[in-house]
């Protein structure tokens, strides 16, 4: 069985970093693309990046919301995909989510991707 | 503003057939990439209802379907049971933004 676990969220100043983990087990994580999402209290989801496998060249791509203040890596040897935020705002107060990459082909024959595994969340939540 | 546009609530007797528009752009839906829908229960993670415009997860009821058409998309449910109350959201990935991106949900009441 596929499982996510998010951890490292809490409370933190702004201003300040965190990294988030995501741990997955049930399948060989080293072969999937990971995604990280949010979503913030009483709003919709947020697609914020991913990370490819090394075998499609370990490239990261981000939101464009991003913009250089979180990084997203991976350590396939310990099955683990990282969210590291840094400079956090207010605004970045969310339940982060990881996921899975599920690839299919569409009716066009595009190799194309939805998100069939999700970990349960971890709140972060930027005060001071 | 969300990408694509969802109605923010609908609602439905018990038994009932209710469906949940999307509309995207030539960014996105438009251009041929396909739509996803997810139901969120509150204080819980997304759950994928439907990949690829209308296909069916192994384990999503019958009574859950989708269609694409142009720039849109919708999500339908038959046989409305009070366990489908929740947020659904459609999903899609956008050219012009180099990702993926999310309706802003729809609040499904059932009644």
């Amino acid at each position: 069985e596929v499982q996510l676990v998010e951890s490292g969220g809490g409370l933190e100043q702004p201003g300040r970093s965190q990294r988030l983990s995501c741990t997955a087990s049930g399948f060989t994580f080293g072969d999937y693309t990971m995604s990280w999402f949010r979503q913030a209290p009483g709003k919709g989801l947020e697609w914020i990046g991913l990370i490819r496998s090394l075998a499609s060249g370990g490239t990261t791509e981000y939101a464009a919301f991003v913009k250089g203040r979180f990084s997203i890596s991976r350590d396939d040897s310990r099955s683990i995909a990282y969210l590291q935020m840094n400079s956090l705002k207010a605004e970045d107060t969310a339940v982060y989510y990881c996921s899975r990459h599920t690839h299919y082909y569409t009716s066009i024959g595009w190799n194309s991707e939805y998100f069939q595994h999700w970990g349960q969340g971890t709140l972060v939540t930027v005060s001071s | 503003q969300s990408v694509l546009t969802q109605p923010p609530s609908v609602s439905g007797a018990p038994g009932q057939r209710v469906t949940i528009s999307c509309t995207g752009s030539s960014s996105n839906i438009g251009a041929r990439y396909d739509v996803h829908w997810y139901q969120q229960v509150p204080g819980t993670a997304p759950k994928v209802l439907i990949y690829g415009n209308n296909n069916r997860p192994s384990g999503v009821p019958a009574r859950f379907s989708g269609s694409q058409s142009g720039s849109a998309a919708s999500l339908a449910i038959t046989g409305l049971q009070a366990e489908d109350e929740a947020d659904y959201y459609c999903q899609s990935y956008d050219s012009s933004l180099s990702g993926w991106v999310f309706g802003g949900g729809t609040k499904l009441t059932v009644l």
